[in-house]
């Protein structure tokens, strides 16, 4: 069982630029949530998924947008960068059953010059 | 606005002591509370789980209380090693759907 799998692994963009980051949920799941976690804080909840619909939503912008597909795979969209996005980006899967045990995948650190 | 603490940015104790870590939080009513793991440049890591109507749960080393009136949840790693170094992450939910997480307490268990 690969585990929950994020990509790219870094990133570096500049302001003004968009980007797209890439979740693959654990084998069995079919939730998955986006976090943002700056350096030294904990994760801030973004919005998950579940069945290819947005369920819930965190206090982000709608810069912050996000799909999944029939797989369960998902992806976390950003537009018109800003510095203060610079960030590790988590993603963790679940199943509906057992929603509150969530698997985070590495993260996605990105940079924003 | 919701709020969680957890006790301190770092906390130092030597190897074979019980570690024991606090999360208070004001402004809610979690359903559930849970404790992760984490390592540098990793993602959390699910530990334990723990429900309003429950006061205590143990997992081998670990044991976490959950004290609704007090607002507070106490966590700890008893016959701490150094392997045990980590940062640890205390969260709630009151759905499925959005957990909220504390800033972390960075636990050094020294030889």
């Amino acid at each position: 069982d690969a585990g929950v799998t994020q990509s790219p692994t870094h990133l570096i963009k500049t302001r003004g630029q968009q980007v797209t980051l890439r979740c693959s949920p654990k084998s069995g799941h079919d939730t998955v949530s986006w976090y943002q976690q700056a350096l030294g804080q904990g994760p801030q909840f973004i919005f998950q998924y579940y069945e290819e619909e947005e369920r819930q939503r965190g206090n982000f912008p709608d810069r912050f947008s996000g799909h999944q597909f029939p797989n369960y795979s998902s992806e976390l969209d950003v537009n018109a960068l800003l510095l203060g996005d610079s960030a590790l980006y988590l993603c963790a899967s679940s199943f509906t059953g057992a929603a509150y045990e969530q698997y985070f995948g590495p993260g996605t650190r990105l940079t924003v010059t | 606005s919701q709020k969680i603490e957890q006790n301190s940015e770092a906390l130092n104790i030597q190897e074979g002591k019980t570690a024991t870590l606090t999360c208070n939080y004001t402004n809610y009513s979690p359903a559930y509370l849970q404790w992760y793991r984490q390592d540098p440049g990793r993602g959390p890591v699910f530990l334990l789980l723990i429900r309003e109507n429950e006061k205590e749960k143990r997992k081998e080393r670990l044991k976490v209380t959950f004290d609704t009136t007090l607002k507070q949840s106490l966590f700890h790693i008893t016959a701490s090693q150094p392997a045990d170094s980590a940062t640890y992450l205390c969260a709630l939910s009151s759905s499925a759907s959005k957990i909220i997480f504390g800033s972390g307490t960075r636990l050094s268990i020294r030889p």
